[in-house]
């Protein structure tokens, strides 16, 4: 069964970090696409960043470029967002999902993010 | 960015009775490999979302056959045959032509 199981998230105060992780089964972690799309409490969905099968191409949302990376250990078929410099908007419950036919075709259960002091 | 824009924002329909949803772009779709990187997806109260349909029209696997996506170049529709009480939550159509973005979503609920 193809599973993605995030974890990490929890409240942070403003400016502060915190590290997501997306564990991965089920299929060839190592052939796909990873994407990390956000949703903000009673929002629509937002994507934020995504990373190429092998780790050599990663892109990222305006809003958090040089303050989020994304990253990959294909051998432990995980997933990583560090976050940095943490602000209140950054507050979502934020997905892994795999990308396949150009979409996103399998999702996590999603870990919460909570930016406040 | 290429701005995603649905219509309308909230659908009450019968049981049973179709219901579509509409997606305009801002910028036409169409990728420079000739495909129109345009997707839906459906998310329940609480759930992660789930994929219907990619590249327009083509159904995801385990999709019913109720579900159908239509357009070409910056206007899109999704389209429910026979809503079905399972079928409540949110919309959302998204591109990946060019990066990717969402459109606002849409909620289906029954009336």
């Amino acid at each position: 069964e193809v599973q993605l199981v995030e974890s990490g998230g929890g409240l942070v105060q403003p400016g502060g970090s915190l590290r997501l992780s997306c564990a991965a089964s089920g299929f060839s972690f190592s052939s796909y696409w990873m994407t990390w799309v956000r949703q903000a409490p009673g929002k629509g969905l937002e994507w934020v960043a995504n990373i190429k099968y092998d780790g050599s191409d990663e892109s990222y949302m305006d809003s958090v470029k040089g303050r989020f990376t994304i990253s990959r250990v294909n051998a432990k078929n995980s997933l990583f967002l560090q976050m940095n410099s943490l602000r209140a908007e950054d507050t979502a419950v934020y997905y892994c999902a795999r990308e396949d036919l150009k979409s996103f075709d399998m999702w996590g259960q999603g870990t919460t993010v909570t930016v406040s002091s | 960015d290429v701005v995603m824009t649905q219509t309308p924002l909230s659908s009450p329909v019968t049981l049973g009775q179709p219901a579509s949803i509409s997606c305009r772009s801002s910028q036409s779709l169409v990728h420079r490999d000739g495909n129109t990187y345009l997707s839906w997806l459906h998310q329940r109260p609480g759930q992660p979302p789930r994929l219907l349909i990619y590249k327009a029209f083509n159904r995801f696997s385990g999709v019913p056959d109720r579900f159908s996506g239509s357009g070409a170049g910056t206007d899109f529709t999704l389209r429910i045959s026979r809503v079905e009480a399972e079928d409540v939550g949110v919309y959302y159509c998204m591109q990946t032509t060019q990066s990717k973005t969402f459109g606002q979503g849409t909620k289906l609920e029954i009336k």
